[in-house]
């Protein structure tokens, strides 16, 4: 089966300091991965889209990285501040039609 | 441009009874998919409709459905609902070619009683 996974504890840094997420799929290596952070009681919002044949895609303080080897994408969020608090979600396209497989999440917590 | 508006935001139910949930799409976006969301699941794919078609599935039961009318408005119903149903139900559109990015709802929240 074709599975997004994501650290489920939270993961809690002090501001200032970098943040990385991380995903990992299994079997076929996704076309793309999309990252999107989600607030409580509010719908995900998209951040980024990465392409398979990328390396590396920045976003003003984002950057989201690919690695077929390792079939895993970092999300790092630089210079964290108190307002990046959310769940990171991960999601990939099925292998053999247009949904979207969303992981669990990673609650990111920021400290002043 | 108005987001993806979800109706009702809350909704209590009890077991048996049915429901229809509603989704107003960005304006343009013809792709309209759904989503349940629980703490231990996560986000799970329920169906996207494009142009009125069910274009995708996913795997629950057929007690879950939706349509989409002509001016991509899209409703979803779950009938004789359980306890399990219990959940955030989102609602995404998009422009609906491949790795468009999935605009959410804020989602409605079932309670099952």
């Amino acid at each position: 089966s074709q599975k997004i996974e994501q650290n489920s504890e939270a993961l809690n840094i002090q501001e200032g300091k970098t943040a990385t997420l991380t995903c990992n799929y299994t079997n076929y290596s996704p076309a793309y991965l999309q990252w999107y952070r989600q607030d409580p009681g509010r719908g995900p919002v998209f951040l980024l889209l990465i392409r398979e044949n990328e390396k590396e895609k920045r976003k003003e303080r984002l950057k989201v990285t690919f690695d077929t080897t390792l079939k895993q994408s970092l999300f790092h969020i630089t210079a964290s501040q108190p307002a990046d608090s959310a769940t990171s979600l991960c999601a990939r396209l099925s292998y053999n039609t247009d949904k979207l497989i969303f992981g669990t999440g990673t609650r990111l917590q920021v400290f002043p | 441009k108005a987001g993806v508006t979800q109706t009702p935001r809350y909704l209590i139910k009890t077991r048996g009874q049915q429901v229809t949930l509603s989704c107003s799409p960005i304006s343009g976006h013809r792709s309209v998919s759904w989503y349940q969301q629980t703490p231990g699941q996560g986000l799970q794919f329920l169906f996207e409709y494009f142009s009125e078609t069910q274009r995708n599935k996913g795997n629950f039961p057929g007690r879950f459905s939706g349509r989409q009318f002509s001016n991509s408005r899209s409703e979803m119903n779950v009938s004789t609902l359980e306890l399990g149903d219990s959940a955030l139900y989102l609602c995404a559109s998009s422009f609906g070619g491949s790795g468009q990015p999935q605009h959410f709802g804020d989602g409605t929240r079932l309670s099952i009683l």
